[in-house]
Formats: structure tokens, C-alpha cells, sequence
């Protein structure tokens, strides 16, 4: 079977970093996706890996090993807008995206 | 630009109702998309549209129907609803590019 593992819930401080984690085994693989979803709206997209590799945008970074199904988001100057959750997505060998079940990010002051 | 837009907001249903849900979008992207979000799970492919006039089967298509007349639109239709269709329907649209953009959701639910 197809399987997305990211932790539950994460906590960090304003002005901080924090590393959400994300692990997979897909049947195939044709990308992988970091979406932000803040509680009661749509997902909205972060970031795109394909290569190995790190991928920076402003104060997130995503991070991806295709040869141990591991990716990770970094966010970097941590404010309180981020409080939200961060879904990893990956785009499977039908070009169909398989979803993980989001980590709750809270940040405290 | 309104993006994807989806109606209603929010519905309450009685189980053996029939009902459609509306997603338009204004981008002219050819693929179109309905998932699930239900607490503790992630995003749930329902049906697709990869082009209009042709639609497919996603990972929990049972209970669902869709159809795809033109670009813009891709309506959801539960025939007979139940309770464990209970949920939030994102619709999402998507072209060359890369990521998939999302409407602003749907919370039904099925008493």
C-alpha cells in the first residue's frame, strides 16, 4: 500500500527553527509536495521537490532523499501566522497526489 | 481572479438525501479535483477530471458521482447520502504547472 508518515503535532517558540518530518513509500514517484493549511481553510502550496536535494523560498526550506523516501519542511524565523498545519504530499506513479495526514505546528511566544 | 469557488459553504442533510455540491473555476486549468478531509486523515482523492468531457475514480469513489461538461465546471453528487459522508470537500483544479490550487471547502453534514 501507499503510506504518508508525518508526526501529529509539533510545538516550537516565535522566532525559531523547526523541521516537520515526512516519510513515504508510494508506488512511484513524480514529486513531492509541502502544503500550509491554517484551521478552517483551504491548503495552500508551499513547495515542490523532484531532485534531490534542498529547495529554499524566503524563510521555508523543503528538503528531499528520494532514495530514503524522506523529506522534511524547515521553517526559519518562526512567527505566529505559521501556526498551522503542513501537509505532505506525494504525486504517485498515476500522477495522482497521495496525501499525509498534516502536522499540527503550534507556536508559542 | 476568484480562483476556484465552491458552493455552498456549509450543509446539513438528511441521510437519504441527494445532493450536488458546485465547483467553478476561472483559471481554465484542464484537471479538476474532489477530496475528503476527515479529522486525523489526510486528503482523500474522490474523483478526478484530467480534461473536460473525461473523469476518474479516486481512492474512495463509492457514493459519488461527478461529471465534467466544460473546464470550468466539476460538480460532486452524493445520491443518497450518509452519515459517514460526513465531511469537508475541498474541489482543487490544476494545469502544467505544478501544484494543485484549492477552493475554499465545503463542510457537509449527513444526519
Amino acid at each position: 500500500g501507499q503510506n504518508i508518515d508525518q508526526p501529529t503535532e509539533m510545538t516550537a517558540t516565535e522566532g525559531a527553527i523547526v523541521q516537520i518530518n515526512c516519510t513515504y513509500q508510494t508506488s512511484g514517484f513524480n514529486g513531492l509536495f509541502w502544503y500550509q493549511q491554517h484551521a478552517g481553510e483551504a491548503p495552500t502550496f508551499l513547495s515542490y521537490n523532484v531532485l534531490d536535494g534542498l529547495e529554499e523560498k524566503g524563510r521555508f526550506s523543503s528538503f528531499l532523499s528520494r532514495s530514503k523516501g524522506y523529506s522534511y519542511l524547515l521553517l526559519k524565523e518562526l512567527q505566529m501566522k505559521d501556526s498551522a498545519s503542513y501537509l505532505c504530499a506525494v504525486k504517485d506513479s498515476n500522477y495522482q497526489l497521495i496525501w499525509g495526514a498534516g502536522t499540527k505546528l503550534i507556536i508559542k511566544p | 481572479t476568484a480562483g476556484i469557488t465552491q458552493a455552498p459553504t456549509s450543509q446539513i442533510l438528511a441521510a437519504g438525501r441527494s445532493m450536488t455540491l458546485r465547483c467553478t473555476q476561472d483559471m481554465r486549468h484542464n484537471a479538476m479535483y474532489w477530496y475528503r478531509q476527515d479529522l486525523g486523515l489526510g486528503l482523500r482523492l474522490i474523483h478526478y477530471s484530467n480534461t473536460a468531457g473525461t473523469t476518474g475514480k479516486g481512492e474512495v469513489p463509492d457514493g459519488y458521482s461527478v461529471s465534467r461538461a466544460n473546464t470550468d465546471d466539476f460538480p460532486l453528487t452524493l445520491a443518497s447520502a450518509v452519515p459517514s459522508q460526513t465531511s469537508v470537500y475541498f474541489c482543487a483544479s490544476s494545469s502544467q504547472e505544478v501544484e494543485q490550487f484549492f477552493g475554499p471547502g465545503t463542510r457537509l453534514t449527513v444526519l
